[in-house]
């Protein structure tokens, strides 16, 4: 079966730092990759996906991740974060049904 | 369409009693998924349905727990005798196909046993 693995529980940056936030995958096919974003008691809200194709997508709010085959990863990254930005991220792999990873949760410090 | 629909937003419930959830999914969706959330985990899969077959079921629905989307259109989820383990945020999604183009989610049920 595909899963993710999402390495940090918690990151923390600073206004306008770059975020990063990793993930990597485990399939015996070529994958189906997603990353959402969840603020508090919400559900969760597609950022971005790869299917196949260009292996840099970009997504809403500025995030953008690429997906690179030889280190099965899919890290999402931003340029410049927003205080708007805090959230708990979730990497997804869609196998028969989409399986989530634990989780990164967020924090945008003034 | 308003995206994906949940009722209630959340319940609180005694040990023992029985709740029932609603999904009112996206209408040209026909694939429909229930998931559960605990704090500070991913969702995990419980089942889904095309149309209104279930296919697939997760070992985590236990026998307690029930679900059904009699018209191939809105979904219920049904837990019988709650317990505590029980309390947790139950997501409702629908797709349609291919599958590729992602997961629509709705807000949530968060389930309080006391």
């Amino acid at each position: 079966a595909q899963s993710v693995t999402q390495l940090g529980s918690h990151v923390s940056v600073s206004e306008g730092a770059l975020v990063l936030l990793r993930c990597n995958y485990s399939s015996s096919v070529p994958p189906y990759l997603f990353w959402y974003v969840q603020y508090p008691n919400q559900g969760l809200q597609l950022l971005l996906k790869y299917t196949t194709g260009a292996t840099l997508v970009k997504g809403i709010n500025g995030f953008e991740a690429e997906f690179k085959k030889s280190e099965t990863s899919f890290h999402l990254t931003k340029p410049s974060a927003h205080m708007s930005d805090a959230a708990e991220y979730f990497c997804a792999v869609l196998d028969n049904d989409m399986r989530f990873g634990a989780g990164t949760r967020l924090t945008v410090k003034p | 369409d308003t995206g994906v629909s949940q009722d209630p937003r959340h319940k609180i419930t005694k040990r023992g009693q029985n709740v029932t959830f609603r999904c009112d999914p996206i209408s040209e969706h026909n694939r429909l998924y229930w998931y559960r959330q605990t704090l500070g985990q991913g969702p995990e899969f419980l089942t889904y349905f095309q149309n209104e077959a279930q296919l697939e079921k997760s070992r985590l629905l236990s026998d307690r727990f029930s679900a059904e989307r009699p018209k191939g259109s809105f979904s219920t989820l049904e837990i019988q005798r709650t317990e505590q383990g029980d309390s947790a945020m139950y997501l409702c999604a629908s797709s349609s196909l291919p599958q590729g183009s992602g997961y629509t989610f709705g807000s949530g049920t968060r389930l309080t046993v006391v």
